[in-house]
């Protein structure tokens, strides 16, 4: 399995600005996913981000709010940008298992309130 | 209305007693699997059950898994305080990991 960390665990911001969080993980994996998982609910995926091409974001989430960056194959970023208090949430990020996402190993999350 | 769809929401047991929670789907899968997540932190893999299989052990963990019901449940043996934690189904299909809302479960010592 993967160990799998992100930064900030927790943040606190104020509307309007932007937050980058920070996935590493300690092998080199193809796939990379991001997750939002909003107060009490379920997970939502934002994007699937493979190296050296760009994210691919599902319906309701697109590049200019959450531009993701994977420069390489142990490492992502995804900024929330111009955010506002319906942007609080924890964001996940994950691997999939044997080079696809059929099995994932998450990240432990990072907890975003804006205020 | 979402893939993997859960039931009951919440669930509260004594230490001891055993735990079911349920999970239905509406399109055909490749596998399900089971998820569980400790007080907003990262989720962690339990199992995985593939379509043609009907019944899975794992530990003290036991998934079945009916197609042509469209549903699976969870049951955890002589359940322990540790185990409280959100419990999500999650079902694999086209590639693509969709998961379910989840079952919040409190074990009470």
């Amino acid at each position: 399995s993967a160990v799998i960390s992100q930064k900030p665990s927790r943040d606190i911001c104020q509307r309007g600005t932007s937050l980058t969080i920070q996935c590493q993980v300690d092998s080199q994996v193809t796939m990379m996913f991001w997750y939002r998982q909003q107060p009490g609910q379920s997970l939502t995926l934002i994007a699937t981000a493979n190296q050296g091409s760009e994210a691919t974001y599902e319906s309701g989430f697109v590049i200019d709010k959450f531009p993701i960056s994977r420069p390489n194959l142990t490492f992502s970023t995804l900024t929330v940008s111009n955010m506002s208090p319906e942007d609080s949430s924890i964001y996940l990020c994950s691997v999939g298992s044997w080079g696809g996402q059929e099995t994932q190993y998450f990240g432990p999350g990072t907890r975003l309130l804006v205020l | 209305s979402q893939q993997g769809e859960e039931d009951p929401q919440a669930l509260s047991i004594q230490e001891g007693e055993n735990a079911t929670m349920n999970c239905s789907y509406k399109t055909s899968i490749n596998n399900l699997q089971w998820y569980r997540q400790n007080s907003g932190r990262g989720l962690v893999h339990l199992i995985l059950i593939r379509s043609n299989e009907r019944e899975k052990h794992s530990g003290r963990l036991r998934v079945t898994l009916d197609t042509s019901k469209k549903s699976s449940s969870l049951l955890i043996t002589a359940s322990r305080a540790a185990d409280t934690a959100s419990y999500f189904c999650a079902t694999f299909s086209g590639s693509r990991l969709t998961f379910g809302e989840g079952t919040q479960l409190t074990v009470n010592p």
